[in-house]
């Protein structure tokens, strides 16, 4: 069956621009989340979905970061006024109801970002 | 403050011996346990989970052990296969699905 689906896979923009990064989870999860990793570091939690219910946003690093989650299914990450620190792989991960933690995450192959 | 800690940014084990790749953590709070497994290019794959209850799972190859007391967990590969080489991740989540992850072991399994 059909993965986690990011788009696009490569983004490469000049400083100050906006960048949109798409999500498409796999169908039937209820939960999508958004993380990063900047070169060498593991992955930094962003936010997450999960339902109907507010996102969980403390991952944020700035309000020029903000995400959406339309129909309960494709997610978009929008960084406006990108900046140099902004450059990395952006991850995104479904999952069945999360909540207890329990439900493994399967992960898109990323978006890498790279800010001139 | 880094609360999932992977002390060792590299191993280097041979073809069918065991692979142990160790994660430390601060949160006590932390009530569930996961390993990832990532090649280039590619997002993490999931590998194997442990709830906080446990002390140990097993799947196939793989085995999670969980310390508690020590805040410790490690992740056993044995008979270890070149095809095992890649970046591993503990992740770590209080009960809810935010995951906190370590900074990654590059394994290399020499034939």
């Amino acid at each position: 069956g059909a993965g986690v689906s990011q788009s696009p896979s490569n983004k490469v923009t000049e400083k100050g621009k906006d960048v949109e990064l798409r999500c498409d989870p796999i169908s039937g999860h209820t939960a999508l989340y958004w993380y990063r990793q900047s070169l060498g570091q593991g992955l930094e939690f962003l936010i997450y979905f999960q339902g109907n219910s507010a996102p969980d946003k403390s991952g944020l690093p700035s309000d020029r970061f903000s995400a959406e989650r339309t129909g309960g299914s494709v997610s978009t990450l929008t960084i406006q006024r990108t900046q140099q620190e902004d450059s990395a792989v952006y991850l995104c991960a479904s999952s069945w109801e999360s909540g207890t933690g329990g439900q493994p995450q399967h992960f898109g192959d990323g978006t890498r970002l790279s800010i001139l | 403050d880094q609360q999932v800690k992977q002390n060792s940014p590299s191993l280097s084990v041979q073809e069918g011996r065991i692979s142990i790749l160790n994660c430390d953590y601060t949160n006590s709070m932390f009530d569930y346990f996961l390993w990832y497994k990532k090649y280039p290019a590619e997002g993490p794959t999931f590998l194997i989970s442990i709830s906080s209850i446990k002390d140990k799972n097993e799947d196939g190859r793989f085995t999670v052990f969980l310390n508690k007391s020590a805040k410790h967990l490690s992740l056993h590969i044995v008979p270890s296969q070149p095809g095992d080489s890649a970046v591993y991740f503990c992740a770590a989540s209080e009960g809810t699905g935010k995951l906190i992850f370590g900074q990654g072991t590059t394994l290399q399994v020499k034939p």
